[in-house]
């Protein structure tokens, strides 16, 4: 089936720093969704991605889908205490209507 | 507007038990999902569900029920509660629309955190 992988798993940074998570398919996806989960929160969508080659950005935050639309950034520039988190992506298949998690990178920012 | 609501938030449970999560969402929105997070785990599947009275199998659906009754809400059953399922518990709901607009953005309840002695 289809396996969605995201390194690093734990990133620890000091505040001003930039941060990058990745997210890998193992198949071709027809989009690419983003969301962040605050310590003791629930998942929040921050963005999707469709089409290949796809830049977007929010304020500091970087987010690209590769050209062959198997793999995704998130980039954080100058990253604040603020950031603090896990990083999702998630995948969704032409073929499915369901959505495939990564397992996530869980970022730490140091004040 | 609520969003997604779950109750209870949290539980404690002995070995063989059995409980019920709710999930209710106000948005009416046509899919359902119920996902378990464990440290490292990521987000997994159980259950789902495309519409009222229908369910389908997710990633880990074994030692779970669920069931679409209304399309706002979407349960999910333990019938005999194992260590293995502690965790926290989300529900999800979406929409079903064109891809371009963003299917499948899904909206997450608070969570259950459910604990199995």
């Amino acid at each position: 089936g289809q396996q969605v992988m995201q390194i690093p798993q734990y990133q620890h940074v000091q505040e001003g720093e930039d941060f990058t998570t990745y997210c890998n398919s193992s198949t071709t996806l027809s989009n690419i969704q983003w969301y962040k989960q605050r310590p003791g929160g629930h998942p929040v969508f921050l963005i999707q991605l469709v089409k290949s080659g796809e830049v977007k950005k929010q304020k500091r935050l970087t987010f690209q889908f590769g050209e062959a639309k198997k793999n995704s950034s998130l980039h954080i520039t100058a990253t604040q205490t603020t950031d603090v988190g896990t990083y999702f992506c998630a995948g969704l298949t032409n073929a499915g209507n369901m959505l495939t998690f990564g397992g996530g990178t869980r970022l730490m920012v140091k004040p | 507007n609520a969003g997604v609501t779950q109750t209870p938030k949290f539980r404690v449970l002995k070995t063989g038990q059995s409980m019920t999560l709710l999930c209710a969402q106000d948005m009416n929105h046509e899919y359902m999902y119920w996902y378990r997070q464990d440290p490292g785990m990521g987000l997994r599947l159980i259950h789902y569900s495309v519409g009222e009275g229908t369910t389908a199998k997710g990633e880990v659906p074994d030692g779970y029920n669920v069931s679409r009754l209304k399309k706002q809400n979407f349960l999910l059953g333990l019938e005999s509660a194992a260590p293995s399922q502690t965790s926290v518990y989300f529900c999800a709901s979406s929409y079903v629309r064109p891809l371009a607009s963003g299917a499948n953005v899904l909206t997450f309840g608070a969570g259950s955190r459910l604990t199995v002695l």
